[in-house]
């Protein structure tokens, strides 16, 4: 069965701190995997796309991981500030090779950035 | 323009009401799609739509009809909803090759049904 884990369900911490969400999945085929980060009653944005090739993508604060052989992958996040608060999605594209491929999406680690 | 607008941004409608929202994009992008997001739950997919086609209805009740009048445009028809379809609606788009699945979201539309 096709599923995106993610851990922790929610984080608190205090602004300037460095904080890694993790994300495991079994999604099969794999396309590629990515995170969106979701204000509430927004739309996600995307942080970073990675395929199957890449191990490692930053943007900005943000650093993505992927482990494909172990199907694991993390969001880093730097220096934090009060804005980062917010849902981080894993999502997780099935490898169909057709644009209508599936995105599995995880439940969401929500992140409290602290004054 | 690489961005996804949908209007309106919140909808109040009682249970006999008919409403529409819309979602454009101007990327020429070839894939739309619908989302229902419910609080704390990630996005569930409703329809998606490529080349204007209906491609895939996740077995979704009647009261919600799709409708893609060109490539640019996907609107979502609301007619005799109930309240637990309160929910943030999302439309996405994505493009049909080179990156394959990649979805851009828009803002969503908060729909309350009293």
């Amino acid at each position: 069965k096709n599923q995106v884990e993610q851990s922790p369900q929610s984080l608190i911490i205090l602004e300037g701190k460095n904080c890694t969400l993790q994300c495991n999945y079994t999604v099969s085929p794999f396309s590629n995997l990515r995170w969106y980060k979701q204000d509430t009653g927004r739309g996600p944005v995307s942080l970073t796309i990675m395929t199957f090739s890449e191990n490692t993508k930053s943007n900005g604060r943000y650093t993505a991981t992927l482990d494909a052989d172990t199907k694991q992958s993390s969001l880093h996040i730097t220096a934090s500030q009060l804005s980062d608060s917010a849902s981080y999605i894993c999502v997780v594209s099935a490898g169909r090779g057709s644009t209508l491929g599936r995105l599995y999406f995880g439940r969401g680690t929500q992140l409290t950035v602290w004054p | 323009d690489t961005e996804v607008t949908q209007t309106p941004k919140h909808l109040v409608m009682g249970m006999t009401n008919k409403k529409s929202l819309k979602c454009e994009q101007h990327m020429g992008h070839r894939a739309m799609y619908w989302y229902k997001q419910k609080a704390k739950k990630p996005p569930e997919l409703m329809f998606v739509y490529s080349y204007e086609k209906l491609s895939i209805n996740e077995s979704v009740p009647s009261r919600f009809s799709p409708e893609c009048p060109n490539s640019s445009l996907l609107n979502l028809h609301l007619h005799a909803l109930q309240p637990e379809d309160s929910a943030l609606y999302l439309c996405a788009s994505g493009r049909t090759s080179g990156r394959a699945n990649e979805q851009f979201f828009g803002p969503g539309t908060r729909l309350t049904v009293l």
